[in-house]
Order: C-alpha cells, then structure tokens, then sequence
C-alpha cells in the first residue's frame, strides 16, 4: 500500500520568509496530491491540490510542484504571515470515481513570527 | 452544504468504559464518509470508511467500530476503552468533484484515563 513520509515535523520562519514543506510517496500509481492545512482544535481544510499529469500549481502565495520520477512533490509558501502558522498535511492517493483512499502523512507544524 | 456535525467536541472516559462518537452530514445523499484519527504527534491514520447505509470497511484492527445506520450518519464505537484510544477523531466526507476533496468535522478530541 501507499506511504507517505512528510519533513520536516516543525518549521520556524520569521514573517515575510518563504518555508517549503516536502513528501514523498511510495506507490507509482498515486496520482493526486493534495495538501491539507490544520488549524489548532479545528479539521483539516483543503488549501490545494495537483494531479500527476501537472509538475507545478500556483494559487497566489502557495504553490505546490510534482516530481513523478522522484515519486516526491512539495509545498510552497511565499511571503509568510502570522496567519499562516498552523500543521499542514500532504496526502496521497489514486483517484477514481468511486471509493478514494487518502494517505496522510504526519504533518508539519509551521510556526511564523512576526 | 458540505457541513459535518460532530459530537461531543471532548470527552474523557476511564479505561475499560464504552465509547461513541456521533457524525452527521448535510448535504448531497449517499457521501463517502470516512473516520480518521489523529493522535499526538502523528499523521491523520484512516480507521474506517463506508460507501453506503451499513456498508463499513475497517483500515486498521483495533478496539474500535463503525456504523451506519442512516445515510448521512456515521458512529464511531467502543465496547472497553483502551488507553491508546486517546486521540482526535475526524470524520469526514468527500466531496463530489473528480478530484474528491475531503471535508473534515471540527473533530472529537478523546482522552482515556
């Protein structure tokens, strides 16, 4: 089955400063990617996600890259804020129409300071 | 509507007590509803999923059990509480679209004395 291994567990940058977040998967048929943020006490929210036929996404200040071949993709966030600090989850799976299954992996605590 | 109800929000139980945890969901019939925990320091673990009104596949062999006996509910079970129970249980669904977004509750944080 799929595993995923998420680094690093905590993260401490200052406002303003980028932080990248990276995963990798084990199973080469994976092939949607999306990336949770967790804010203290409260579920996971979906923030963005990349399918396997993409190598980069941008949503504003977040973007998220995809390398197939190294079976490992990554979070971006640019010009941090305070708001941002919260434990972020990638997953992993294989999409289908019916039953999908994501595997997480263990989270990243990001801390920004002002 | 994609919104999850989950109850009690905490709960503390001794060892050995009975335990359930309630999620109900809005929205479009028939969801993909799923159970995961979250314990300290440690990834989001799938423990149960359901595609239907009792049809529950278990992830992970353990103490715990999962029912559904309506549509858009979900119950997360146990008979004796184990200390290694403690944990924050998410329920969630997914959504319609292709890629299949999860919704996620606000979670039931657990704690076994």
């Amino acid at each position: 089955g799929e595993n995923v291994e998420q680094h690093p567990s905590t993260l401490s940058v200052q406002e303003g400063d980028s932080a990248v977040i990276k995963c990798t998967y084990s199973d080469s048929a994976s092939n949607y990617f999306p990336w949770y943020k967790q804010e203290l006490g409260k579920g996971p929210q979906l923030i963005i996600d990349i399918r396997s036929n993409v190598g980069e996404k941008k949503d504003q200040r977040i973007a998220v890259t995809l390398n197939k071949t190294a079976k490992h993709f990554s979070l971006h966030i640019t010009e941090t804020q305070p708001e941002d600090s919260a434990v972020y989850f990638c997953a992993a799976s294989i999409l289908d129409t019916g039953f999908q299954k994501l595997v997480f992996g263990t989270g990243t605590r990001l801390l920004v300071s002002p | 509507s994609q919104t999850i109800h989950q109850w009690p929000a905490t709960l503390v139980q001794p060892v050995g007590s009975p335990l359930s945890l309630e999620c109900t969901v809005e929205g479009t019939s028939n969801p993909n509803l799923y159970w995961y925990r979250q314990a300290a320091g440690r990834g989001l673990q799938l423990l149960f999923y359901s595609v239907g009104i009792g049809q529950i596949s278990s992830e992970v062999p353990q103490n715990l059990s999962a029912s559904r006996p309506q549509d858009r509910q979900f119950i997360l079970s146990s008979k004796k509480l184990l200390l290694s129970d403690s944990g924050f249980y998410l329920c969630a669904r997914r959504s319609r679209t292709f890629t299949g977004e999860l919704f996620f509750g606000e979670g039931s944080r657990l704690t076994v004395l």
